[in-house]
């Protein structure tokens, strides 16, 4: 399967500023995706990243909250705006779309952010 | 609203003892599905997939799919402390162009020494 990095692992931060979370695959892949899990519950799609094109958004989830960038086919990057503590949580990149596996859909290792 | 449903547990079973996790869906054109295992404080790992009708097997782990009764389910055979970790079913549900996964809200197994 795809190996997937993100950047930075973890981060607190103060309400009202942004984060930006990078995320790198090792391979060309089709499909990215960002989710957020909130402590103790489960996955929640915020969006899919598009090659070339405007992220495509969940309900619930905006462009101006959640700008999304993905310049090629193996990065991606999310970035949380004017933060607050309700943005604490754990972000995750996924992918899917692979050469070796492209029906499966995996996930990064996760950026678990705390906003103060 | 496409739902994807978990028993939340904890399910507690001794270790080499099978242990079996469910799952039903709501959206009846899904087609592909999958389980992930979800270790405390780490990112969900892909353990399994399943298309069709049937038993698919893979090392200590069996999953089942019935599309008619639209239930999906995993059995773990000879249960490891190693296999304690949150459970998530995840089901393909297809959009505008493309298909995303919709997770169920994870069943908790604990495997008891």
């Amino acid at each position: 399967s795809a190996v997937i990095s993100q950047k930075p692992s973890r981060d607190i931060c103060q309400r009202g500023t942004s984060l930006t979370i990078q995320c790198q695959v090792d391979s060309q892949v089709t499909m990215m995706f960002w989710y957020r899990q909130q402590p103790g519950q489960s996955l929640t799609l915020i969006a899919t990243a598009n090659q070339g094109s405007e992220a495509t958004y969940e309900s619930g989830f905006v462009i101006d909250k959640f700008p999304i960038s993905r310049p090629n086919l193996t990065f991606s990057t999310l970035t949380v705006s004017n933060m607050s503590p309700e943005d604490s949580s754990i972000y995750l990149c996924s992918v899917r779309g692979s050469a070796s596996s492209y029906n499966e859909q995996f996930f990064g290792p996760g950026t678990r952010l705390t906003v103060l | 609203q496409k739902e994807v449903e978990q028993n939340s547990g904890p399910l507690s079973v001794p270790e080499g003892a099978i242990a079996s996790l469910n799952c039903t869906y709501s959206d009846r054109g899904s087609q592909s599905f999958f389980w992930y295992r979800q270790y405390s404080g780490k990112s969900p790992e892909l353990i399994m997939s399943i298309y069709s009708n049937g038993d698919k097997e893979d090392g200590r782990f069996t999953a089942q799919l019935n599309k008619a009764s639209q239930y999906v389910s995993l059995l773990i055979r000879d249960s490891q402390p190693s296999d304690s970790a949150t459970y998530l079913c995840a089901v393909n549900v297809k959009g505008p162009g493309y298909s995303t996964l919709t997770f169920g809200k994870g069943t908790m197994l604990l495997v008891s020494p």
